[in-house]
């Protein structure tokens, strides 16, 4: 098993452009995340899926969007970068969504610099 | 706001001695707890976990101490070894444990000098 993966591992955009961060998970599972971490803060989530088609918003979920077309993958979207979207990404994927019932795998995240 | 606190960015310890990681949160409903670890250009991974029934869970050398009245909670690691240098993420939810509640720390950057 491959576990999470995401691509790519680095980026930089311009202000304005527009990306897709890709995640994938070969692990059947229901649940995926997306997080940023910036430096010095913790991780905060900004969409979650709970299966294929439905997706929530998380903490921080302006000026990105997700779609769940398969229970695979969980794409990430920025459509105008900004400056503050300069962060680390994390996928992460579990069986069930509760904390202590099934474990979060991490993907090794993307680093996303927007000038 | 942050919710979940790790006051202390890093940390540097003696191989064989004890880390003591230190993590205080602020949210009352907070009842579950987590550590996870991560290393250099990879994603965090669970190290252990505790719920608010418990003071104490021991898995190993890992041992993870919780006090609900200070709202604080610790992360010992003994003795200690250079594969256990990472930053240490704290987080926590409240119940019904969601995943999509759970709050996380800054981190600690531990260093286990040999």
């Amino acid at each position: 098993n491959a576990g999470v993966t995401q691509t790519p591992k680095f980026r930089i955009l311009k202000i304005g452009q527009s990306m897709t961060l890709q995640c994938t998970q070969d692990m059947n599972h229901n649940y995926m995340y997306w997080y940023r971490q910036d430096p010095g803060m913790g991780l905060k989530l900004i969409y979650y899926s709970v299966g294929a088609g439905i997706t929530d918003k998380g903490e921080v979920p302006n000026g990105y969007n997700v779609s769940r077309s398969t229970t695979e993958d969980f794409p990430l979207r920025l459509e105008l970068a900004a400056p503050s979207q300069t962060s680390v990404y994390f996928c992460a994927s579990s069986y069930t969504g509760l904390a202590g019932d099934s474990e979060q795998f991490f993907g090794p995240g993307t680093r996303l610099t927007v000038l | 706001d942050q919710q979940v606190k790790q006051n202390s960015p890093s940390l540097s310890v003696q191989e064989g001695r004890i880390s003591i990681l230190n993590c205080d949160y602020t949210n009352s409903m907070f009842d579950y707890f987590l550590w996870y670890k991560k290393y250099p250009a990879e994603g965090p991974t669970f190290l252990i976990s505790i719920s608010s029934i418990k003071d104490k869970n021991e898995d190993g050398r890992f041992t993870v101490f919780l006090n609900k009245s200070a709202k604080h909670l610790s992360l010992h690691i003994v003795p200690s070894q250079p594969g256990d240098s990472a930053v240490y993420f704290c987080a926590a939810s409240p119940l019904p444990y969601n995943n999509n509640d759970m709050r996380f720390g800054a981190g600690t950057r531990l260093t286990v000098k040999p």
